[in-house]
C-alpha cells in the first residue's frame, strides 16, 4: 500500500515550458488535492476533485490545470511555467466516509522555475 | 469565506515539558473540522489530530490534545512531554462547507524542542 505518491520529485523548467505533475492514490478515495507551499504562506489549494471526472478551483488556480480521467490519478498541469510558479507542490487525497477525515499527503514536488 | 490564524512563527520549548501552540479560525460555517498537521524538515506533511465542531469533548491523540474553545473560535495544539523528534512545523487547517472538503491551512509555527 504505497498511499499517495508524486511524480516527479524534483523538476527544473525554463519560464514558458510546460509540465504535468502525476498523483497517484491507491486508497479508493474519492476526494483528491493539489496545493502548493511557499514559505510563509502555508499551503494553498489551487484545485481539486470530488471524483472522477471532476474539477473545481481552489484559492490559487491561475496558471494551472488539472484532470482526473481515473478516480486513483490526479494532474496538475502548467501550460506555461512562471518564476512565481516555484514552490513545493503537494498532493492529498481523502475518503468521503465520516466528517471531514484526514488528508493523505505524498511527498511533494519541489519545482524551480528559472 | 474561511480563515486560519497562527500568530506564533516560532516557538522554543524544552524537551520534556509541554507546549501550546495557538490557532484561530473564522468561519460563517456551523459545521466544521478543525486539523493539526506537522511537517518535520524532511517535508512530510503528518496528519495529528481532528476536532469536529460538533465535538464536546476536546481531541487527544497520545501526547497531541486540541484545546478547543468554539465560542472564542479557537483550536490549539497542546504537546506534552515534548521530544526533540516532536522539532517541526506545525499547521492548524479547517474544513467546513458541505459537499467537498475544501481545506484551509494557517502559515505554521515553527516549534524547536531544546535538549
Amino acid at each position: 500500500n504505497a498511499g499517495v505518491t508524486q511524480t516527479p520529485k524534483f523538476r527544473v523548467l525554463k519560464t514558458g515550458q510546460s509540465m504535468t505533475l502525476l498523483c497517484a492514490q491507491d486508497m479508493n478515495h474519492e476526494y483528491m488535492y493539489w496545493y502548493r507551499q511557499d514559505p510563509g504562506m502555508g499551503l494553498r489549494l489551487i484545485h481539486y476533485s470530488v471524483g472522477e471526472g471532476t474539477t473545481a478551483k481552489g484559492e490559487v488556480p491561475d496558471g494551472y490545470n488539472v484532470s482526473r480521467l481515473k478516480k486513483q490519478n490526479f494532474l496538475l498541469g502548467l501550460e506555461s511555467a512562471a518564476p512565481s510558479q516555484t514552490s513545493v507542490y503537494f498532493c492529498a487525497s481523502s475518503p468521503t466516509s465520516g466528517d471531514y477525515n484526514e488528508q493523505f499527503f505524498g511527498p511533494g514536488t519541489r519545482l524551480t522555475v528559472l | 469565506a474561511q480563515k486560519i490564524t497562527q500568530t506564533q512563527p516560532g516557538m522554543f520549548v524544552q524537551e520534556k515539558e509541554a507546549v501550546t501552540l495557538d490557532c484561530t479560525y473564522d468561519t460563517s460555517d456551523q459545521s466544521y473540522g478543525l486539523f493539526w498537521y506537522k511537517q518535520p524538515s524532511s517535508g512530510e506533511m503528518i496528519f495529528l489530530i481532528y476536532q469536529g465542531s460538533y465535538d464536546e469533548q476536546n481531541a487527544t491523540e497520545g501526547r497531541y490534545s486540541l484545546n478547543f474553545q468554539k465560542a472564542r473560535k479557537s483550536a490549539n495544539l497542546v504537546i506534552s512531554a515534548s521530544q526533540l523528534g516532536d522539532s517541526a512545523m506545525y499547521f492548524c487547517a479547517m474544513g467546513a462547507g458541505g459537499g467537498y472538503q475544501k481545506v484551509t491551512f494557517g502559515i505554521g509555527t515553527k516549534l524547536q524542542v531544546i535538549p
